[in-house]
């Protein structure tokens, strides 16, 4: 069974922000959530992760809900750079599964011109 | 971070054949792994290489099928054996610094084409 839900499609103009949601509500309290992105042609490459808390990187900002049951990426300024699949991933941080990625389908982002 | 090579990029090879693919990274690393991308697909674990012992298979791939190799921290192979049409797909290193690492690096990926 799929551990998250994602939408399969979303575009964004460009220098828009970008918001990817994910579902997560079997998420257990030992696990983080992840989001890769895979850009055509390419290896996937990390964007973020968080617990509980929201959080900011160079790249973007994850806002996780109270209850950890969902959570949204966010690409304050999209770019045409931006356009790839952007997968959501939730796994233990340590002990078993910790090391495994399990790819779900992911949400094809087109930040469009 | 970690840069990570992978040969060869892409290949086209004919049915009952064997492909190997190497993976090689720019520094130690603890953990490496093996993903396929079936076309149009997302990433689908098939082992991780373990330094100095047998790769750990996920569910649905074999050893005889996928022989993975890992001499040393920063080199792994991965060969596909006895190839059909149904193994065309982007095979993909990836390596983790650390056990508990948050963060993985992949490599660009080798796109095989079996006619």
């Amino acid at each position: 069974d799929a551990k998250t839900t994602q939408p399969t499609s979303m575009d964004c103009a460009e220098g828009r922000a970008a918001n990817l949601p994910c579902n997560h509500s079997t998420i257990s309290g030992n696990e983080y959530v992840y989001w890769y992105r895979q850009i055509h042609s390419q290896g996937p490459q990390y964007i973020i992760h968080g617990l509980k808390n929201n959080e900011t990187n160079e790249m973007a900002s994850l806002i996780i809900t109270e209850d950890r049951k969902s959570s949204t990426l966010i690409l304050p300024h999209a770019t045409l750079r931006d356009t790839a699949v952007y997968y959501c991933i939730v796994r233990p941080f340590s002990g078993a599964g910790s090391y495994q990625l399990t790819f779900g389908k992911g949400t094809k982002l087109s930040v469009i011109p | 971070s970690a840069v990570i090579s992978q040969k060869p990029s892409r290949d086209i090879c004919q049915r009952g054949t064997s492909l190997t693919i190497q993976c090689q990274v720019d520094s130690q690393v603890t953990m490496m792994f093996w993903y396929r991308q079936q076309p149009g697909q997302s990433l689908t674990l098939i082992a991780t290489a373990n330094q100095g012992s047998e790769a750990t298979y996920e569910s649905g791939f074999v050893i005889d099928k996928f022989p993975i190799s890992r001499p040393n921290l920063t080199f792994s192979t991965l060969t596909v054996s006895n190839m059909s049409p149904e193994d065309s797909s982007i095979y993909l290193c990836s390596v983790a610094l650390q056990q508990n690492s948050y963060e993985q690096y992949f490599g660009p990926g080798t796109r095989l084409t079996v006619t």
